[in-house]
Order: C-alpha cells, then sequence, then structure tokens
C-alpha cells in the first residue's frame, strides 16, 4: 500500500498569507492515463462537512476553485500552495492518490488562523 | 444538480450490522463509478470500496474484506454499503462519493452518515 505524509500537521497562518503543504508518497506515484501528472488530488474539508475536491492530476484545478489554489509535485514530493489565504480558507486540506488500490489519503493539515 | 443523499444516522452495538444507503439524483446513476470512503473522529479519510454501476463490477478494500457488502439497485439509483460484525473502532462517518470517469478522485460527496458502534 502506498503511504501519504502530510506536513506539517497544523499551520498557523494570516489572512493574506501564502501557504504551503507538503505531502509526501511511500513510493512513486505514476501518471495518470489521461495526464502526464502523477494521479494526486486535494480536498479541503471543513468541520462538520464532507470533503471538497480542489484539484486533481497534481494540478488541475477543479471547477470553481479559486486560482489562489495551486498544485505541483511529481514522484514522492507534492505541494498544495494558497496564495493570499482568505477567511473561507481556514480548513483541513487531504492529500490522496489515485495511482492504484486501494486508494489513500495524507493524515491532514489544519489551517488555522494564527 | 448532482446529489448525493445518504440515509440517517445509526447506532449499533458491537457484533451487529448496518445498511447504509446513498440515492444518486442529477445524473446518469449508471454512468459513473460509486465508492465508498469512511472517516472515523479525527481521523483521515479511508476508503473502503467500490461499485461499477454500468457493469455490476465490485472491489473492496482488503482491511474490510469479508465485512463489507456493496450492492445497487439501479432502477432507484442507490447504491448500498453493509458493514457486518461491528467493532467499536468502526464508528465513523460513512461517505459515498462520485469518481470521476479520467481517474478514482470524488467530485460529489453524500452529506456522509454517521455510524456509532456503542454496548
Amino acid at each position: 500500500d502506498i503511504q501519504m505524509t502530510q506536513s506539517p500537521s497544523t499551520l498557523s497562518a494570516s489572512v493574506g498569507d501564502r501557504v504551503t503543504i507538503t505531502c509526501r508518497a511511500s513510493q512513486i506515484i505514476r501518471s495518470c492515463s489521461q495526464s502526464i501528472r502523477s494521479c494526486l488530488a486535494w480536498y479541503q474539508q471543513k468541520p462538520g462537512k464532507a470533503p471538497n475536491l480542489l484539484i486533481y492530476d497534481v494540478s488541475t484545478l477543479q471547477s470553481g476553485v479559486p486560482s489562489r489554489f495551486s498544485g505541483a509535485g511529481s514522484g514522492t514530493d507534492f505541494t498544495l500552495t494558497i496564495s493570499n489565504l482568505q477567511p473561507d480558507d481556514f480548513a483541513t486540506y487531504y492529500c490522496q492518490h489515485y495511482n492504484s488500490y486501494p486508494l489513500t489519503f495524507g493524515g491532514g493539515t489544519k489551517v488555522e488562523i494564527k | 444538480q448532482v446529489q448525493l443523499v445518504q440515509s440517517g444516522a445509526e447506532v449499533e452495538k458491537p457484533g451487529a450490522s448496518v445498511k447504509l444507503s446513498c440515492k444518486a439524483s442529477g445524473y446518469t446513476f449508471t454512468a459513473y463509478t460509486i465508492q465508498w470512503v469512511r472517516q472515523a473522529p479525527g481521523e483521515r479519510p479511508e476508503w473502503m470500496g467500490w461499485i461499477s454501476t454500468g457493469t455490476g463490477d465490485i472491489r473492496y478494500s482488503q482491511d474490510f474484506q469479508g465485512r463489507v457488502t456493496i450492492t445497487m439497485d439501479t432502477s432507484a439509483s442507490t447504491a448500498y454499503m453493509e458493514l457486518s460484525s461491528l467493532k467499536f473502532e468502526d464508528t465513523a462517518v460513512y461517505y459515498c462519493v462520485r469518481e470521476l470517469k479520467i481517474g478514482a478522485f470524488f467530485d460529489y460527496w453524500g452529506q456522509g452518515t454517521l455510524v456509532t458502534v456503542s454496548s
């Protein structure tokens, strides 16, 4: 199974900050058949709600997601960056690989108000 | 609009079984695979299995093999997930999710069903 490790587990930031979350896989995440990029997605989750898809194929923004969110990386190391952090962005973020089964998620990064 | 509406919260005793439902609307049910993911309190989401609504193919996580059964009723656009031999550690929110055709990631999630296992 591919293990996904996120860091940091908690991040304190202020509105307007640029923040970066890291996700590391225990083995290489291959490219998806429809893309040259790895099979890696990011979700945002707010308390009491289901996760919401932000990014797939490492860097493709899901429809409706603000452009201040961006993803990058390849192989085993991936990042989610939020530029100009907004009040609505304080939440927990998870990465997920879909390289193979079983699908696994990272442990989450909680972005909280400093 | 696309919706996945799940059944209500359940409280079960250890050793019992629970069957959850997930009714899809706003799209062609048989065009997208439905997956099930659970999330224990304060934990990361955990993949459980999927059903191809077009072919009926099913795959389960080995972590739940033998305890989980995913079925569907295409006439009702509804998927079901049954988990048996419940343990205290099965207490979690269970989500049905729609898998995008281009990869096993999820664009729509149900609202979640809280299953509490308590004696």
